[in-house]
């Protein structure tokens, strides 16, 4: 089982559309989860960590869910600017370096 | 500021051939990366250092050697490369251990 998996997506959503993204991990020591965005043929960029508590920034609602090893990125009121490919990041399991999930693509049309 | 730079952005090799990937960064961080983008792989991890005179193996290592001399550059090496090597390759850093900062990428092609 791969360490960090995600739904496969393409998610394509109107603008102004809530949308929901999952992701499972495998190692159940990890203790920091991370949402990232990577535009197309960019460098992937820090979009925020994950909680225990959850957490919020603006229009992004991070989860996280140990029991079930289960992660959750919601956005609300989708803009245009947010088409790219997310990816959930967990730990290794030496915890020692970041392992990324395959990604999942958002298209936000008009 | 320029945060982390890889050198070359692009690059053609023929197989066999060897060639040396430079990452470098600006910010004083431990922690340097090297993971390289296939369509449908995802990131994944080449080798890592949590710092100067450190080097890791991570996920895919076979085929790439690394070396730490100096805290700022992390270097990919290609001994002999192959086909199967052609991939896009990012180079990120880190001074809490999650916090990456990525170069721009590598696009590198072994035909």
């Amino acid at each position: 089982r791969k360490e960090v998996e995600q739904d496969p997506g393409p998610f394509n959503v109107p603008e102004g559309a809530t949308v929901a993204f999952n992701c499972t991990y495998s190692n159940s020591a990890s203790q920091s989860f991370f949402w990232y965005r990577q535009d197309c043929r960019k460098e992937p960029k820090l979009l925020m960590s994950v909680y225990s508590s959850g957490n919020e920034d603006g229009r992004f609602t991070a989860q996280l869910n140990r029991a079930s090893q289960y992660i959750s990125l919601l956005i609300r009121d989708s803009k245009l600017s947010d088409s790219a490919t997310y990816l959930c990041v967990a730990f290794n399991q030496a915890g020692t370096a970041l392992i990324f999930g395959k990604g999942t693509t958002l298209s936000v049309s008009s | 500021n320029a945060g982390v730079t890889q050198t070359p952005k692009f690059r053609v090799l023929k197989t066999g051939q060897s060639m040396t990937l430079l990452c470098a960064q600006d910010m004083n961080h431990e922690y340097m990366y090297w993971y390289r983008q296939d369509p449908g792989m995802g990131l994944r991890l080449i080798h890592y250092s949590v710092g100067e005179g450190t080097t890791a193996k991570g996920e895919v290592p076979d085929g790439y050697n690394v070396s730490r001399l100096k805290k700022q550059n992390f270097l990919l090496g290609l001994e002999s490369a192959a086909p199967s090597q052609t991939s896009v390759y990012f180079c990120a850093s880190s001074d809490t251990g999650y916090g990456y900062t990525f170069g721009s990428g590598t696009r590198l092609t072994v035909v």
